[in-house]
């Protein structure tokens, strides 16, 4: 099974409101990482939070991690409609020493 | 810069055919990777490879294979097409296994 299951599967939100999205992984990890996909794209990297970090920013995103619950979480704050996308956590946790990929929420931002 | 070239960009086969899909990233990157992403579903890793010379199996390699030609080329190659092996693929390159992933626009296969 996946290491990363992100929650909700779908959110959808009207354009100015805040959205959060969460990770929740099974193994420890070294770091996890925050992707966006367009669609019909291929994934773009959004964010990296190692192990020892508790939360990271990158201009409207907050990422936080919460080793002792093996969950992370991605906020976007003010949304406008070109947000619109799937977002996917990744985290190196196989045995593989490898990013193993979450199934994705699909983020839908109304103008 | 180009980053991750992948061609091509749609394919058709059918059943019993054999295709191979290329992939070359000009950043220099040590390791690469062909994914498969189907509806609804994340990307489930086929092959990688960790540095030139070497591959390794992923979660779903079964009825693939793959060459990592020179550090820029890796290429994913269907010796018998299915039906289950329609998907949209995607190969990605990182400095190592751990880092940042740059992704390829993508190769959507329909086998018929």
């Amino acid at each position: 099974s996946q290491q990363g299951e992100e929650d909700p599967q779908a959110l959808s939100i009207q354009e100015g409101e805040n959205a959060t999205m969460n990770c929740s992984y099974k193994t420890s990890i070294n770091n996890l990482q925050w992707y966006r996909q367009n669609s019909g794209r291929g994934l773009v990297h959004l964010i990296l939070i190692r192990s020892n970090e508790r939360e990271k920013h990158s201009g409207r995103l907050r990422v936080t991690l919460d080793t002792s619950k093996k969950s992370s979480s991605l906020l976007i704050t003010a949304s406008r409609a070109a947000d619109t996308a799937s977002y996917f956590c990744a985290t190196d946790g196989t045995s593989y020493g490898k990013l193993t990929f979450g199934q994705g929420t699909i983020l839908t931002v109304h103008p | 810069n180009a980053g991750v070239t992948q061609t091509p960009k749609f394919q058709v086969l059918k059943t019993g055919q054999s295709m191979t899909l290329q992939c070359a990233q000009d950043m220099n990157h040590n390791s690469m990777y062909w994914y498969r992403q189907d509806p609804g579903m994340g990307l489930r890793l086929i092959y990688y490879s960790a540095s030139e010379g070497t591959t390794d199996k992923g979660e779903v390699p079964n009825g693939y294979n793959v060459s990592r030609l020179n550090k820029r080329e890796f290429s994913l190659r269907l010796e018998s097409a299915a039906p289950s092996q329609t998907s949209v693929y995607f190969c990605a390159s990182s400095e190592s296994r751990v880092d940042i992933q740059y992704f390829g626009a993508g190769t959507r296969l329909s086998v018929l």
